[in-house]
């Protein structure tokens, strides 16, 4: 079965600073989303990459499917105490519909 | 895109008691799908919630501990039943909307005592 892997675990940055969350696949990826979660809130999407080398970009965040559509990174420019939260890769587990989810990352903006 | 209400957001059960959760879309979805994300856990798959017959359930669980009703294509209930601590978890409703996006309820944050 399919197995996402993420890293860092977990994650505390300056505000301002930069920042790259890695997501991968032991598996070919023919869909990946990212999500954001916050406490009490559900998964907000982020954005969906399908395209190996596929790049996507949403006010500070951007995120890419390497050519060999195995890795996905999500990078955070100049990150503010707004973007704290748990970040999620999913995979799309192709027919089923179904899909599988990283470990996800504990991302912290100190001010 | 599809808005869902999920409710409640929070409860706190006895053990051995039994929680309905209901999962409303503002619009008919194919798929709607059922997680729980453990303490310190990414989300795993429940089962998938079928229109008119019964769910689907992923390896690890079962109908009896977790009945699904899905009684038309906006709506879906799951029943965490004879609940234990270990049953203390966040639980989401997903749908499918077309082929590139798929949407998560707030959840709801269960806590067994």
């Amino acid at each position: 079965s399919q197995e996402l892997e993420q890293s860092p675990q977990s994650l505390i940055v300056q505000e301002g600073k930069n920042l790259t969350i890695n997501c991968t696949s032991s598996k070919t990826l023919y869909g990946l989303y990212w999500y954001k979660q916050k406490y009490g809130e559900g998964l907000i999407f982020l954005m969906m990459l399908q395209k190996g080398g596929e790049e996507k970009s949403h006010e500070k965040i951007t995120a890419k499917l390497d050519e060999k559509k195995q890795q996905s990174s999500l990078h955070i420019t100049a990150s503010q105490p707004s973007h704290a939260g748990i970040y999620l890769c999913g995979a799309d587990g192709g027919a089923t519909n179904k899909l599988i989810f990283g470990t996800g990352t504990l991302l912290a903006v100190q001010p | 895109s599809a808005v869902i209400s999920q409710k409640p957001s929070r409860d706190i059960c006895q053990r051995g008691t039994s929680l309905t959760i209901q999962c409303q879309v503002d619009s008919q979805v194919t798929m709607m799908f059922w997680y729980r994300q453990q303490p310190g856990q990414s989300l795993t798959l429940i089962a998938t919630a079928n229109q008119g017959s019964e769910a689907t359930y992923e390896s690890g669980f079962v109908i009896d501990k977790f009945p699904i009703s899905r009684p038309n294509l906006t709506f879906s209930t799951l029943t965490v039943s004879n609940m234990s601590p270990e049953d203390s978890s966040i639980y989401l409703c997903s749908v499918e909307s077309g082929d590139t996006e798929a949407f998560f309820g707030q959840g709801t944050r269960l806590t067994v005592v």
